[in-house]
């Protein structure tokens, strides 16, 4: 079942910050993050797993609650840079597949 | 830049035919997806693999069918393409670790097909 993501799309100026919700029915081994920009292939962000571990990029930070299985991604002082469409996968407990979310489309304005 | 490719990058082919889509990386990894990816559906996955000749079916696996008889290469078939099956598709790597498990994936280019 696929992972919720909200807001389905962000318009903001440069400078803004944002929130990326991602939600799953299922107890969750991990959360990723990726970025796809227009025509070109997904891009990794971040990925945390249950315990507390993290791995991404440093300009970027996400917040991972165990209890809630929820996610999120937070862009501060947004850059023109930051356009684009952020999906969120998730990885359940009981197997390995990676299933995305539908997207949030960020659009910056200068 | 994670070594994978995808080919063929661009296909046009007619209902009812077969098409072989392939994913080649040179990363050694263990695991290896194939997603779809349509207007207000996100990504979907259709089948991935987690070893040579291990594979297993995800959400949308209805009309593919997989292989991989070695590390390197994963091939996706669509035994009679139809229209519903235009998508651009993305293949994706995973090094995985212990038990393979929490690894980041590397997609390929992706391969744009239309179904006609």
């Amino acid at each position: 079942q696929q992972p919720v993501q909200s807001p389905q799309a962000v318009i903001l100026r440069e400078g803004e910050d944002a929130v990326i919700n991602c939600s799953s029915s299922k107890a969750l081994y991990s959360v990723h993050w990726y970025r796809q920009k227009h025509g070109e292939a997904p891009v990794f962000l971040m990925i945390l797993l249950k315990g507390g571990e993290q791995k991404g990029h440093e300009k970027i930070s996400a917040s991972f609650n165990e209890k809630k299985q929820q996610s999120s991604l937070y862009l501060t002082a947004s850059q023109l840079s930051y356009s684009g469409t952020y999906f969120c996968g998730t990885e359940a407990e009981t197997d390995d597949k990676i299933i995305f979310g539908k997207g949030t489309r960020l659009h910056i304005l200068p | 830049d994670a070594g994978i490719t995808q080919s063929p990058r661009h296909k046009v082919t007619e209902t009812g035919t077969p098409v072989t889509l392939r994913c080649h990386q040179t990363e050694n990894h263990r695991y290896m997806y194939w997603y779809r990816q349509d207007p207000g559906h996100g990504l979907r996955l259709i089948h991935y693999s987690y070893g040579v000749k291990d594979t297993d079916k995800g959400e949308v696996s209805d009309g593919y069918s997989v292989s991989r008889s070695k590390t390197e290469d994963f091939l996706l078939t669509l035994e009679s393409a139809t229209s519903s099956q235009t998508s651009v598709y993305f293949c994706a790597i995973s090094e995985g670790r212990g038990l393979a498990r929490g690894g980041e994936l590397f997609f390929g280019e992706g391969s744009r097909l239309t179904v006609l």
